[in-house]
């Protein structure tokens, strides 16, 4: 299958602070991009859509200026987690869909933020 | 409101034994169905897929069964083994698209 990356695999914050969260697909073109959401022992709740070059299409409930997505280009999205506090702590994965392909997931990223 | 269900919340299953996990959507206009493996600290992995105008699709010892009038589809581990021992998520989408409602999640644990 493809191959997505994701990085860092692990980030350590402090409250109040912003971080950012990179999704790369690494040999195809991702037109879609989504970011999901995975607190312990919970299933996994998408946040977000993004498409290249348009802005991003948050779901009920995700605070869009908290969440920054921007995916500049076809190989890659970011995610911004500003202004970060505990209860955001939390594994975020992203996955990217090519034309035509099924999506595939990133390996998640562990944030804590204290 | 919960558009997938997913059954049991943990299983434990023998060695060589079958697992199964089952799944109920509402939405009929979902037409992707697939399965993922996820282990602790990883993202979910793509087991199997099915859409529906197939009953059943089998790769090795994974098969999913899929009932379109319950709007139920399944997921059969045959001769499971230690190392399937993991949390498997089914999940719905519509039309060609990534954008996947996920379930509950199952942790399956194989014991040896």
């Amino acid at each position: 299958g493809a191959v997505v990356s994701q990085h860092p695999s692990r980030v350590i914050c402090k409250s109040g602070t912003s971080v950012k969260i990179e999704c790369r697909s690494l040999d195809f073109q991702a037109t879609t991009m989504f970011w999901y959401r995975q607190f312990p022992k919970q299933s996994l709740m998408l946040m977000a859509t993004s498409n290249e070059g348009s802005k991003a299409t948050y779901e009920q409930g995700v605070e869009k200026d908290k969440f920054l997505i921007n995916h500049a280009s076809l190989t890659l999205s970011t995610l911004t987690v500003t202004s970060a506090h505990p209860e955001d702590s939390s594994f975020y994965i992203c996955s990217a869909q090519g034309l035509n392909t099924e999506a595939f997931f990133g390996q998640g990223t562990r944030l804590t933020v204290v | 409101q919960q558009q997938v269900k997913q059954s049991p919340q943990s299983l434990i299953v023998q060695k060589g034994g079958i697992s199964i996990i089952n799944c109920a959507y509402e939405n009929t206009a979902f037409d992707y169905f697939p399965w993922y493996q996820q282990f602790p600290g990883k993202g979910p992995a793509l087991l199997i897929a099915i859409r529906p105008d197939v009953s059943e699709k089998k790769e090795g010892r994974f098969t999913i069964s899929f009932n379109k009038s319950a709007k139920q589809f399944s997921l059969h581990i045959m001769d499971s083994q230690p190392g399937d021992s993991a949390t498997y998520f089914c999940a719905a989408s519509k039309g060609n698209t990534g954008k996947l409602i996920f379930g509950q999640g199952t942790t399956l644990q194989v014991k040896p």
